[in-house]
């Protein structure tokens, strides 16, 4: 099983600053992988496919990066909306085995 | 507008059953692989099932195998998951989730359902 792991934990940032969130596989993921943003009570949104592909409808200020094993989410000028939980994941073709990494927590400085 | 609504979550005894249903609307059902993601109580995501789109594959974590059953009925654009001996473990949010993989490329998981709450407990 590919482990995700993120980080920071928690990430104390204030609004218009710069938020840069790591996501590091255990062994390559061919770019199959995503990042996902969660606020209280709700499902998770799509944000990031493909590694760098923004999903439909999100905000250009949200950026994904990477290869191989390390990843990364930058949100450019922080937002009060984007203050939430992160989360990335890869999944194979066939078996999905589907992973999650455990969350960033971005929360208001 | 796109949409997965999940039902049928709720109260159960440890070694109980329960079915979870998700109704798709929206997009066209027939073409895509679907799953069950589930969170338990603040905690973080974890992938349960996923079943092929025409339902002839199914995949199972190592947690719940032997225990669940992951279903579709393409003619009426629904996904299951028939859940059994369940455990207090299994309490958590259950999301139904559409995702889209080709050779090449993953799309991510661009559509959840609002979620259903399992509770199991004496």
């Amino acid at each position: 099983e590919i482990v995700l792991t993120q980080s920071p934990a928690t990430l104390s940032l204030s609004p218009g600053e710069r938020a840069t969130l790591s996501c590091r596989a255990s062994q390559t993921v061919n770019n199959y992988l995503a990042w996902y943003q969660q606020k209280p009570g709700q499902a998770p949104r799509l944000l990031v496919y493909g590694a760098s592909k923004r999903a439909t409808g999100v905000p250009a200020r949200f950026s994904g990066s990477g290869s191989g094993t390390d990843f990364t989410l930058t949100i450019s000028s922080l937002e009060p909306e984007d203050f939430a939980i992160y989360y990335c994941q890869q999944r194979s073709n066939w078996p999905p085995e589907i992973t999650f990494g455990q969350g960033t927590r971005l929360e208001i400085k | 507008e796109v949409q997965l609504v999940d039902s049928g979550g709720g109260l159960v005894q440890p070694g109980g059953s329960l079915r979870l249903s998700c109704s798709a609307s929206g997009f066209s059902f027939i073409k895509y692989g679907m799953h069950w993601v589930r969170q338990a109580p603040g905690k973080g995501l974890e992938h349960v099932s996923a079943i092929s789109s025409n339902g002839g594959s199914t995949y199972y974590t190592d947690s719940v195998k032997g225990r669940f059953i992951i279903s579709r009925d393409n003619s009426k654009n629904t996904l299951y998951l028939q859940m059994s001996s369940l455990r207090a473990e299994d309490t958590a949010v259950y999301y139904c989730v559409k995702d889209e993989i080709g050779d090449y490329a993953y799309y991510g998981m661009d559509v959840w359902g609002q979620g259903t709450t399992v509770t199991v407990s004496s």
